[in-house]
């Protein structure tokens, strides 16, 4: 199985500070399509988890652009410019080139 | 609007069975592989089944093969999951989405298995 480790598990911020999360996978998630199906996705407190990237740097629809995704391979990170109160939650990295589709660990973004 | 509306949770006994269902709708139901993801109280998630679009390939992590069953029907819009023979580890909020992209997720169902 592909093992996703996400760091930090927990962030401190304050309102305004941007913050950067990695992600790295134990196998490439390049896929024979050449696609890399890599996807950040945030569960906000009591909700479903919600997509805001998908294959690496797509921002999904509705997404403000102060979330942004970098990487390839095994190696990958999400960056937040300019928290806001509304980004609050675990944030999850997860892929869908192999099966079983696995998830990272998660990181869990706090008010400082 | 996509919306994905899991149904069928509840309490059930160890060794019982439960069949969930997620009703889709805003999108062409049939042109996507759908799965079912699941966390359990306070832990992160953990995908658990995959059924390709036309529902000819089916996939599924170890612990749930030979007791789950993900099946689909195009003409209903809808997703199932058919569990046997529940543990108290299958205890967990069961999510329906959109497999490849997980684009979207339903608001879940809680399973609880006890006696």
């Amino acid at each position: 199985d592909v093992v996703m480790t996400q760091t930090p598990p927990s962030l401190s911020v304050a309102i305004g500070q941007s913050v950067s999360i990695s992600c790295k996978s134990s196998q490439s998630l390049v896929y024979s399509d050449g696609k890399t199906y890599l996807h950040w996705l945030l569960q906000s407190p009591g909700r479903s988890p919600k997509r805001l990237i998908y294959q690496v740097s797509n921002l999904g629809s509705g997404v403000p652009d102060r979330f942004s995704g970098t990487g390839s391979q095994k190696d990958f990170t999400l960056k937040i410019s300019r928290v806001e109160a509304e980004d609050l939650g675990v944030y999850y990295c997860a892929q869908t080139t192999h099966f079983p589709r696995t998830f990272g660990g998660g990181t869990k973004l706090e008010l400082k | 609007e996509v919306q994905l509306v899991e149904s069928g949770g509840g309490l059930v006994q160890p060794g019982r069975s439960m069949k969930l269902s997620c009703a889709a709708s805003g999108f062409t139901f049939s042109n996507y592989g759908m799965a079912w993801v699941r966390q359990a109280p306070t832990k992160g998630l953990e995908w658990v089944a995959t059924i390709s679009y036309d529902g000819s390939s089916t996939y599924y992590r170890d612990s749930v093969k030979g007791r789950f069953t993900i099946s689909r029907d195009n003409a209903k819009s809808t997703l199932y999951l058919q569990m046997n023979s529940l543990r108290s580890e299958d205890t967990a909020t069961y999510y329906c989405t959109r497999d490849s992209w997980f684009a979207y997720w339903g608001q879940g169902t809680l399973v609880t298995v006890s006696s």
